[in-house]
């Protein structure tokens, strides 16, 4: 079964760096686009970014365009997000899930970034 | 980007009762090559990761109860759920899979009566 594993949350201090982490399996993992979506204490869910099953193409939101990147390594079938200059408004649970044709169809556990001072 | 809207807010239905949520975008989603809309609904309970529901606007998920039903086309969506349970309390989203970036909706917080 698919299963996505979320590591690297924790609490970085406003304009440091994060690096995020998802190991998947269960699954053909360069063959499918991967997502990462947050939510703020309180607040919706708010899609974040996507990279192609190769890695060649991403797209962002524009709250972290600039600011995030993305990158996988397909022979570790793990997908990660960096998370650079952070912000207190970037504090929020972050998840990866798993692209489908319209749809993310399985999403990791979820991992709490705090960002404070 | 395409701004989804969700109404109402927030509901209280009964057990055994109908809830239904509606979902508008700000343009059609329907994708002309292949005659789809791409959108997605997801149920999300507290420290939980979303679950989907529904894609390609009424297409259910392999697993989710037949009591889930999607429908719509174009710009207005609606989720339907019958004979509610006392599980079936959550946020439910809407989003929106036709471009960058893949918005969501604000979310409709079902509550049980």
């Amino acid at each position: 079964q698919v299963q996505l594993v979320q590591s690297g949350g924790g609490v970085v201090q406003p304009g440091r760096s994060l690096r995020l982490s998802c190991a998947a399996s269960g699954f053909t993992f360069r063959n499918f686009g991967m997502h990462w979506v947050r939510q703020a204490p309180g607040m919706g869910l708010e899609w974040l970014a996507v990279i192609s099953g190769d890695g060649s193409k991403e797209s962002f939101a524009d709250s972290v365009k600039g600011r995030f990147t993305l990158s996988r390594d397909n022979s570790k079938n793990t997908v990660y997000l960096e998370m650079n200059s952070l912000r207190h408004d970037d504090t929020a649970v972050y998840y990866c899930a798993k692209g489908a044709i319209g749809s993310t169809d399985s999403w990791g556990q979820g991992t709490l970034v705090t960002i404070s001072s | 980007d395409i701004v989804m809207t969700q109404s109402p807010d927030s509901l209280a239905v009964s057990l055994g009762e109908r809830a239904t949520i509606k979902c508008k975008s700000s343009q059609s989603i329907l994708y002309s090559s292949d005659n789809k809309n791409y959108l997605t609904w997801y149920q999300k309970k507290a420290g939980q990761p979303p679950k989907l529901l529904i894609y390609w606007a009424s297409t259910r998920e392999f697993g989710v109860s037949d009591r889930f039903s999607g429908s719509g086309s174009g710009t207005d969506f609606t989720l339907t759920i019958s004979s509610l349970r006392a599980e079936d309390a959550a946020v439910y989203y809407c989003q929106q899979h036709y471009s960058t970036p893949f918005t969501f909706g604000p979310g409709t917080k079902l509550e049980i009566k």
